[in-house]
């Protein structure tokens, strides 16, 4: 089975440009979270999606953007690039139970790391 | 803010059991202690998890405190493979509406030695 998937694996943009990321969860889960990883720090969340609507946003700017798709899989969209955006970003697909509110089976992908300079 | 403290880093002879301690003493009652792993540059990978009772996989075993203030990850015989950041998370239901997420805190970096 394949895990969850994330496109660029790694990419160099200039000051002041925009990028986008890509995620594809893991079949059967229809949550996507987003997360931050700079260099020497734990990941940092940045937001979560769930049948393409956002449930949760961590303390980042309104540079960064996101969407989910039918198909559940993701985008993240960062503008306006500062040499502060680079990091690791990190994808995780969960299976959200409702009547639990719980997320459960939180999977990682690889992650795109992005370069600004 | 992290709700874990970890040491920054350990060593452990390869063969061995490598011990890694978390203190959780602000852990409420619905919530769970997870354990994930980070090789470098990769996206972190789950371990284990528990609720209250030890739990066991194939992967290690998780030791919890009767007051849950405290958990204990071991590796029972660590390679040189099992070099990484270890995160302890905790981890639980969401009763105002907010989202699930996971609030990692910086790990102990383990590093098993030949």
């Amino acid at each position: 089975d394949a895990g969850v998937t994330q496109s660029p694996t790694h990419l160099i943009k200039t000051r002041g440009q925009q990028v986008t990321l890509r995620c594809s969860p893991i079949s059967g889960h229809k949550s996507v979270s987003w997360y931050q990883q700079v260099l020497g720090q734990g990941p940092q969340f940045i937001f979560q999606y769930y049948e393409k609507e956002e449930r949760g946003r961590g303390n980042f700017p309104d540079r960064f953007s996101a969407r989910q798709f039918p198909n559940y899989s993701s985008e993240l969209n960062v503008n306006a690039l500062l040499l502060g955006d680079s990091a690791l970003y990190l994808c995780a697909s969960s299976v959200r139970r409702d009547r639990e509110r719980v997320d459960y089976g939180y999977t990682f992908g690889s992650g795109t790391r992005l370069t600004v300079v | 803010d992290a709700k874990t403290t970890q040491p920054t880093s350990m060593d452990c002879a390869e063969g061995r059991a490598a011990n890694l301690p978390c203190n959780h003493s602000t852990i409420s009652g619905n919530e769970y202690v997870y354990w994930y792993r980070q090789i470098h540059s990769q996206g972190p990978q789950y371990i284990i998890h528990g609720l209250k009772n030890n739990e066991t996989n194939e992967m290690a075993s998780l030791i919890i405190t009767e007051d849950r203030k405290s958990s204990t990850l071991i590796l029972p015989h660590a390679t040189l493979r099992d070099t990484a950041v270890y995160y302890c998370i905790v981890w639980g239901r969401n009763y105002g509406g907010a989202t699930n997420k996971l609030i990692f805190g910086t790990g102990t970096l383990l590093a098993v030695q030949p």
